[in-house]
């Protein structure tokens, strides 16, 4: 079984800090997609990474996957209270369409 | 935004009755899944499905089917509800490509089972 480990599990800071999600694992990915949840709501995808190393960029975001295509990162500069939200890392086994493995998620909460 | 809708929205029921969720794509991707999202576990698999009339079984199936009899349309089934499959469902869609599988879900169904 594949398990994803995220941390944090929650995150608490400042409007302009900046903050970092991890998203680990022992196994190999395909690919790693990160989504964003708001409550009530299902979770809308972000960014999919599928290379090893590769680096994407959405606006004040940066998604990174690692070398061995084991874990990832997010990266927030400047957060802003817009940015609040449950961050979701989940990987992809295989190149199939089998479903897919979920971290538990990151709560973020950033105070005006 | 992907065309995925569920229904219902909201459903209370008691343990032992039967309860069908509908998940309806307008997308005609070829994959659909069923998942289910619970506090300190994150989203589990149930089922999912890679056809019309083929379909699997995923992390968490027991107590559950599924039916695809429709390439737009997957149902998830819970044949006598039980306090423990209280959860918020979600169903999600994918046409996967060179590896990358993105999906994409819907609003979510919230079952509570008394």
């Amino acid at each position: 079984t594949q398990l994803l480990e995220q941390s944090p599990q929650f995150l608490s800071i400042q409007e302009g800090e900046n903050l970092t999600v991890y998203c680990n694992s022992s196994s190999v990915f395909s690919s790693l997609q990160w989504y964003r949840q708001e409550p009530g709501e299902g979770p809308v995808l972000l960014v999919t990474v599928v290379t090893g190393g590769e680096v994407k960029k959405l606006k004040r975001l940066t998604f990174q996957f690692g070398d061995a295509r084991k874990d990832s990162s997010l990266h927030i500069t400047a957060a802003q209270p817009g940015d609040t939200g449950l961050y979701l890392c989940a990987g992809a086994a295989g190149g199939g369409a089998d479903g897919l493995t979920f971290g538990k998620g990151t709560h973020l909460i950033i105070q005006p | 935004d992907a065309g995925i809708t569920q229904s219902p929205r909201h459903k209370v029921t008691e343990t032992g009755t039967p309860v069908t969720l509908r998940c309806h794509q307008t997308e005609n991707h070829r994959y659909m899944y069923w998942y289910r999202q619970d506090p300190g576990h994150g989203l589990r698999l149930i089922h999912y499905s890679y056809g019309v009339k083929d379909t699997d079984k995923g992390e968490v199936s027991d107590g559950y089917s599924v039916s695809r009899s429709k390439t737009e349309d997957f149902l998830l089934t819970l044949e006598s509800a039980t306090s423990s499959q209280t959860s918020v469902y979600f169903c999600a869609i994918s046409e996967s490509w060179a590896g990358r599988n993105e999906q994409f879900f819907g609003p979510g169904t919230r079952l509570t089972v008394l």
